[in-house]
Formats: C-alpha cells, sequence, structure tokens
C-alpha cells in the first residue's frame, strides 16, 4: 500500500527566508509519480510539479525547488525568499502507474508566512 | 485555460436526503475522480472513473454513494442518504491520457446537519 507522511504540521516564517517542506513516501511500486500542490485559504487545490520516479532530476522553477531524492524515499520542497502569498497548506501526494492511477496525498503542511 | 468546473459551491442537506454533486471536467480529459476532505484533514481518494465505468473505489465509496457520467460533459457524485460525518468538502479532478498530474476543481462544502 502507498503512503505519504508530511511530518510538519505547520511552519511559520518571516517573509524573505527560506523554508524547506519535508515528503517521505512509501510505495511497491517500481514505477510511480510525486506531486506536490498547493491548497491556499480559498480552499482550492492547485498543482505544482510531478516528477517520475525514474527521473531524479532535482527542479528549480522560479522560487520553488524539489529535490527527490529514492535512496531516502523523500520528495521535498524548498521555498526561497518566502512571501506572503506562499502561505497556505501544501501537500505531497503519490500515485502509482495504472490505469486507475488514484492519488494518496499526505495530511499536509501548514505555511504561515508573516511580513 | 481550461478549469475544472464544480457546482454548487455549498449544499446544506438534511440528514438522510439525497445530493447531488456536479463537475464539469477539462474537454479532452479521460480520467475523473472525486476526492473529499474533511474539515482540517488531509484529501481523500473516493472514486475513480474511466471508459464510462469505475476503476477503483475506495472504502469510503460505499453502497450509498454513485457516480455517473449522464452526458459528454458532466460527472457527477450523488449520495443516497446523507449522514452527518458526510459532511466535508467534495474535489471533482480530472487528468488527460498520457500524464499523471491531476487537476481539481474548486470544489463543493457538503453540509449535513
Amino acid at each position: 500500500a502507498q503512503k505519504v507522511t508530511q511530518a510538519q504540521t505547520e511552519i511559520s516564517v518571516v517573509e524573505k527566508e527560506d523554508v524547506t517542506l519535508d515528503c517521505v513516501y512509501e510505495t511497491r511500486d517500481t514505477t510511480y509519480y510525486l506531486f506536490w500542490y498547493k491548497q491556499p485559504p480559498s480552499g482550492e487545490l492547485v498543482f505544482l510539479i510531478r516528477r517520475n520516479s525514474f527521473d531524479e532530476q532535482n527542479e528549480i522553477s522560479g522560487r520553488y525547488s524539489w529535490n527527490f531524492q529514492k535512496s531516502t524515499s523523500s520528495f521535498n520542497f524548498t521555498i526561497t525568499a518566502s512571501q506572503v502569498v506562499d502561505s497556505a497548506v501544501y501537500f505531497c501526494a503519490l500515485s502509482e502507474a495504472g490505469t486507475a492511477s488514484k492519488l494518496t496525498f499526505g495530511t499536509g503542511t501548514r505555511l504561515q508566512v508573516t511580513l | 485555460e481550461p478549469e475544472v468546473t464544480q457546482t454548487p459551491s455549498h449544499q446544506v442537506t438534511q440528514m438522510g436526503q439525497e445530493v447531488i454533486l456536479r463537475c464539469v471536467p477539462i474537454s479532452n480529459h479521460l480520467y475523473f475522480y472525486w476526492y473529499r476532505q474533511i474539515l482540517g484533514q488531509k484529501v481523500e481518494f473516493l472514486v475513480s472513473f474511466y471508459n464510462n465505468e469505475i476503476s477503483e473505489k475506495s472504502e469510503i465509496f460505499d453502497d450509498q454513494f454513485s457516480v455517473e457520467r449522464p452526458d459528454g460533459s458532466n460527472f457527477t457524485l450523488k449520495i443516497r442518504s446523507t449522514k452527518l460525518e458526510d459532511s466535508a468538502m467534495y474535489f471533482c479532478a480530472s487528468r488527460r491520457d498520457g500524464a499523471y498530474e491531476q487537476y481539481f476543481g474548486p470544489g463543493t462544502r457538503l453540509t449535513v446537519t
């Protein structure tokens, strides 16, 4: 069975600080997909990134970067120079290859960025 | 940019009543999903739907739940006899063939009293 653990329930930072959100996953499949979603206070779920299990290259998109390490089953998300608009709940999710490809979510990390 | 839409945004119903939550997935997507999120908790998978049939369902998706794609655009979730514990935000999602990222609608907040 697949499982995603986000041990950090809540993080508070001051604007311009860097912050890393941790995600650890478990799966028996050799082919799987990892995701990060953002849930701002308005409640919608916004897709941020997908990584494939066979591609361990790290990715950077503006102030966001993701570090995927199969050896430690981790897929961490770093926000550089955080801004108030980054305040949200961030969910890490896992999907195994297959027709259904349901998403299994972690419990989320609430990030609060203050001035 | 195409979006998943959901109606209504908020539904209040009495225990034991039937509700139908509606979703319009992105038009060229072939895989459809329902998830729910009880307030302050994680997002939980309910059911996936492909080629006009259920692909997978979770333990939550019992006989009280059903899904349907009544036409080429709508995707519905029906709860036959609502319980207090069905109160949650229900999200519809869709994805296209060959891609694994799912795009979510804004959700329907269901309140059962």
